[in-house]
């Protein structure tokens, strides 16, 4: 099993569309979790972090399900803006109080006029 | 001003030559981290330095040599470049090595074995 994985897509979807992507984690001694955006031929940015509780930044929406390792990602009012590929990242231990990051291989948003 | 940056942005080369990548940042951060994206676009850590110190190793060739002059700077150096070397190489840096840190991402270094 891969220590994270993602449906791969694409999702197209028109413009003003919800859209959700999920993840799994393999590792449940992950710690942290995170959604990354990347544009194409551009390096990865935070997109948010993803708490227990569920967070929310405007239009997206983060929820964490640890006994399922399971986490989602919801975009609201889908804009062109949005379409990027989405990364899932988990946050895991790797010894001696050092942590990595482990990258899922990612979910590509198209938003279509 | 760039955050993160590295230099070359693209780098087109022949196997075998050896070949160097440097990054820089400006954040203060202590920790910093060098990732590799392969052909299908799966991002992996490669190393990771704390403070001028080597704290990840991942498994990757001993071909490849990380070196940190101090706690801005983590360049890579590649020795006897091979075809499946090709790759996008991102620097990263955080705060400080703590999980709950974010990290920062330079534009990548298009690398090209030839």
């Amino acid at each position: 099993r891969k220590e994270v994985e993602q449906d791969p897509g694409p999702f197209n979807v028109p413009e003003g569309a919800t859209v959700a992507f999920n993840c799994t984690y393999s590792n449940s001694a992950s710690q942290s979790f995170f959604w990354y955006r990347q544009d194409c031929r551009k390096e990865p940015k935070l997109l948010m972090s993803v708490y227990s509780s569920g967070n929310e930044d405007g239009r997206f929406t983060a929820q964490l399900n640890r006994a399922s390792q399971y986490i989602s990602l919801l975009i609201r009012d889908s804009k062109l803006s949005d379409s990027a590929t989405y990364l899932c990242v988990v946050n895991t231990p790797s010894g001696a109080g050092s942590y990595q990051l482990t990258f899922g291989k990612g979910t590509k948003l198209s938003v279509i006029p | 001003d760039t955050a993160v940056s590295q230099t070359p942005k693209y780098l087109v080369t022949q196997m075998g030559n050896d070949k160097s990548i440097k990054c820089e940042q400006n954040l203060g951060h202590d920790t910093m981290y060098w990732y590799k994206q392969d052909s299908k676009k799966f991002l992996k850590i490669m190393f990771s330095y704390n403070n001028k110190e080597l704290i990840i190793n991942e498994t990757v060739p001993n071909r490849f040599s990380p070196k940190s002059p101090d706690k801005a700077h983590l360049n890579l150096h590649i020795n006897s470049l091979e075809l499946g070397d090709s790759a996008v190489y991102f620097c990263a840096s955080s705060r400080s090595r703590d999980f709950q840190e974010t990290q920062y991402f330079g534009p990548g270094t298009r690398l090209l074995v030839l």
